[in-house]
């Protein structure tokens, strides 16, 4: 069965651009998730989605958002890029209720 | 706000040495999560604990739950050069619905 897919693996953006990060879950997982990580934070939560719906947010500022559809893909946009957002964004999915966790391969965003 | 505290946050051994890292917390957790990460990618979930003192082994990796469920600890023995790579906790609200609390991580390094 094919695992977290994202995408694309490597970005960079310019501070002020907007950016929208793909991810396609583990078929039959409902749940996303996504999670920035950088050398000094760690994984830091961003959001969850399950159904269409934000079940949690991160402590991040309004300028990073989030989607599901109803094929359980999910996207995030982070507006007027700065530079801190320079990170490791990984996305995880999975069966609604199970803390398990199946992560993607991440996207690496370089902004500049 | 739960914590998971991870040490040691870094070590470096040479290959056919055992190693032990802990994950601690004042707060109960109802499983915990023990996860590999390698650079470029993103965490593998490499065992599941749910039980209060439960021990689950997985070839050269023994990992243990705390009696209170607050705390773990992963003991690697032999370890080889394969083993590098980042050791990430992360814990389940006991209440649930909430977001797993990840650890920061403990970076390992086995050299051949």
């Amino acid at each position: 069965k094919a695992g977290v897919t994202q995408t694309p693996r490597y970005l960079i953006k310019t501070r002020g651009q907007q950016v929208t990060l793909s991810c396609s879950p583990i078929s039959g997982h409902r749940s996303v998730s996504w999670y920035q990580q950088t050398p000094g934070q760690g994984l830091q939560f961003l959001f969850e989605y399950f159904s269409e719906t934000q079940r949690n947010k991160g402590n991040f500022p309004g300028r990073f958002s989030g989607r599901q559809f109803s094929n359980s893909r999910s996207e995030m946009n982070v507006s007027t890029l700065e530079l801190g957002d320079s990170a490791l964004y990984l996305c995880a999915s999975s069966f609604v209720g199970n803390p398990e966790a199946f992560f993607g391969q991440g996207t690496r965003l370089t902004v500049v | 706000t739960q914590l998971l505290e991870q040490s040691p946050q870094f070590l470096s051994i040479q290959e056919g040495e055992n190693l032990t890292v802990y994950c601690n917390s004042s707060s109960v957790f109802s499983s915990l999560q023990w996860y590999r990460q390698e650079p470029g990618e993103g965490p593998v979930l490499l065992v599941t604990v749910v039980t209060g003192g439960e021990v689950k082994k997985l070839k050269r990796l023994t990992f243990q739950f705390g009696d209170a469920r607050k705390d773990s600890s992963l003991h690697i023995t032999a370890a080889q050069p394969g083993d590098t790579g980042l050791y990430l906790c992360a814990g389940e609200n006991a209440s649930g619905n909430t977001p797993l609390v990840f650890g920061k991580g403990t970076r390992l390094s086995v050299i051949a």
